[in-house]
C-alpha cells in the first residue's frame, strides 16, 4: 500500500527567502511522485513530476524536488519565495505498475508568503 | 485542447435530495478519477473509472454513492438522499489510455464541483 506524509501542514516564509515543503512517502513498488499546487478555490494544478528519471525533477514557476529513495523523500524547494506562491500544496505518489491506478495525497501544507 | 471540465461549479442541495455532478475528461482520455476534499483537508480518492466499466470503487462510500462513465458522454457522479456531510469539493480528473502496468505520468484536474447541502 502506498501513502504520503506532509510533515508541516503549515509553513510561512518572508518573501524573497527559500521554502522547503516536506514530503516523506511509503511504497511497495517503485512509486511516481508528484507535486500539485492549489490556489483558494481554484482546481490543482500540477508543478513537477517525478517518474523514474532524472532525481532531481525542475518544474514550474521556479520550483524542484529531489526524489530521495533512501530517504524515502520527495521534499519540494524553491530558491525565493514570491507572493503568488501563497497556496496549498500536495504530494502526491502513484504505484503506477500495479492495477490499482490511483493518486494518494498528502494531507497538504499551506503555504504563506509574508511580505 | 480544453481541459477536464467539471460542471456544474457550484451546486446546492437541500438534504434529501440528489446532486448529479459531472466531469467531461480531456480529449482522447479514457481513464476517468473522482476526488472528494472536505474542508481542510487532502483529497481522497473514491472512484476510477474507464469507458463503461468501473475498475475501482473501494474509495466509495457504501451507500448513496455511484458512478458511470457511459461509452458517449461525461462521467457522473451521483449522491442520492444528500446529507450535510457530503458538502465538499469533488474533483475529477482524467488521464490518457496506457498499456497494461503502465506508469502513472500526470493526471489532469477539473475544477472541482463544490457542493454546499443545507
Amino acid at each position: 500500500a502506498q501513502s504520503v506524509t506532509q510533515l508541516d501542514s503549515h509553513v510561512s516564509v518572508s518573501e524573497g527567502t527559500p521554502v522547503l515543503l516536506r514530503c516523506n512517502y511509503s511504497s511497495s513498488y517503485s512509486p511516481s511522485l508528484f507535486w500539485y499546487v492549489q490556489h483558494p478555490n481554484k482546481g490543482l494544478q500540477l508543478l513537477l513530476k517525478y517518474t523514474s528519471a532524472a532525481t532531481l525533477v525542475k518544474g514550474i514557476n521556479g520550483f524542484e524536488a529531489e526524489f530521495k529513495k533512501s530517504e524515502t523523500s520527495f521534499h519540494l524547494t524553491k530558491p525565493s519565495a514570491h507572493m503568488s506562491d501563497a497556496a496549498e500544496y500536495f504530494c502526491v505518489v502513484s504505484e503506477g505498475d500495479t492495477g490499482r491506478r490511483a493518486l494518494t495525497f498528502g494531507s497538504g501544507t499551506r503555504l504563506q508568503v509574508q511580505p | 485542447n480544453a481541459g477536464v471540465m467539471q460542471n456544474p461549479r457550484h451546486l446546492v442541495r437541500r438534504r434529501g435530495q440528489e446532486a448529479r455532478l459531472r466531469c467531461s475528461p480531456m480529449k482522447g482520455h479514457s481513464h476517468v478519477y473522482w476526488y472528494r476534499q472536505l474542508p481542510e483537508e487532502g483529497l481522497k480518492f473514491m472512484v476510477y473509472l474507464q469507458k463503461e466499466n468501473i475498475i475501482d470503487e473501494s474509495g466509495m462510500p457504501k451507500e448513496r454513492f455511484s458512478a458511470e462513465f457511459p461509452k458517449e458522454g461525461p462521467s457522473i457522479l451521483r449522491i442520492q438522499q444528500v446529507v450535510r456531510g457530503d458538502s465538499a469539493a469533488y474533483f475529477c480528473a482524467s488521464s490518457p489510455r496506457t498499456g497494461q502496468g503502465a506508469r502513472w505520468t500526470e493526471a489532469f484536474f477539473g475544477q472541482g464541483t463544490r457542493l454546499t447541502v443545507v
